[in-house]
């Protein structure tokens, strides 16, 4: 069945370091591609998206590429902030004769020391 | 005011105890969803809505009900509450028509089983 594996955290770094958390997928159909960010105490929330292969998403810094070929999706940032500490989800969603699913993954903690 | 709200935001139950936990939406959007947030697991989908005559089983539906009262409103009920049924819940809308659209989260609702 489909399903999304990313790297396990939680990641520690320093500010302005360099950010990946690594995400792929299993997937039946095309489905689009998502992050989600957790701060503190709050829900989720859409960070970035994207809906085909080579498609890029990007939103505060953040960026993720739809590569199809290597079914993944990693989220990436040049320099992380103090503030980007959370709990980060990739996602997939697809819909089709079999009915609408989404699935998200185990989630990756991040931790940015000052 | 929040977009998508969830009350309450914390409960504590005993086992064999009915809970209902309430979400609304300001947002307008036909499709609401439940779901579950344990440690190490992220997010797993327990009912979804697509509008107001349609509920459908999620991945992990067994000891859960739900209630779509109207467009913006969408009651999960534990019928019987058990320890393992501790966890963080989630309510969340979207509006899209295909697998592309995004969901927007309520700040959850904790709870614990004794």
């Amino acid at each position: 069945g489909d399903s999304v594996t990313q790297m396990e955290g939680p990641v520690t770094l320093s500010e302005e370091a360099f950010l990946t958390i690594n995400c792929t997928y299993t997937a039946t159909g095309y489905p689009s591609l998502f992050w989600y960010v957790q701060y503190p105490g709050e829900g989720l929330q859409l960070l970035l998206k994207a809906t085909k292969a080579d498609d890029k998403g990007s939103n505060k810094g953040f960026e993720a590429t739809y590569r199809k070929e290597t079914t993944s999706f990693h989220l990436e940032k040049g320099s992380v902030q103090v503030s980007d500490s959370a709990v980060y989800f990739c996602a997939l969603s697809e819909g089709g004769t079999g009915g609408f699913k989404t699935i998200f993954g185990a989630g990756t903690r991040l931790f940015v020391k000052a | 005011d929040a977009d998508v709200t969830q009350t309450p935001r914390n409960r504590i139950t005993k086992t064999g105890k009915r809970i209902m936990l309430e979400c609304s939406q300001t947002k307008g959007h036909d499709r609401m969803y439940w779901y579950r947030q344990d440690p190490g697991l992220g997010l797993r989908l327990i009912y979804y809505s697509f509008d107001v005559k349609d509920i459908n089983k999620g991945e992990i539906s067994d000891g859960y009900s739900v209630s779509r009262q109207a467009q913006a409103k969408f009651s999960l009920s534990l019928e019987s509450a058990i320890p393992n049924q501790t966890a963080l819940y989630f309510c969340a809308t979207s509006d899209g028509h295909r697998s592309q659209e995004t969901q927007y989260f309520g700040p959850g609702t904790r709870l614990l089983v004794l």
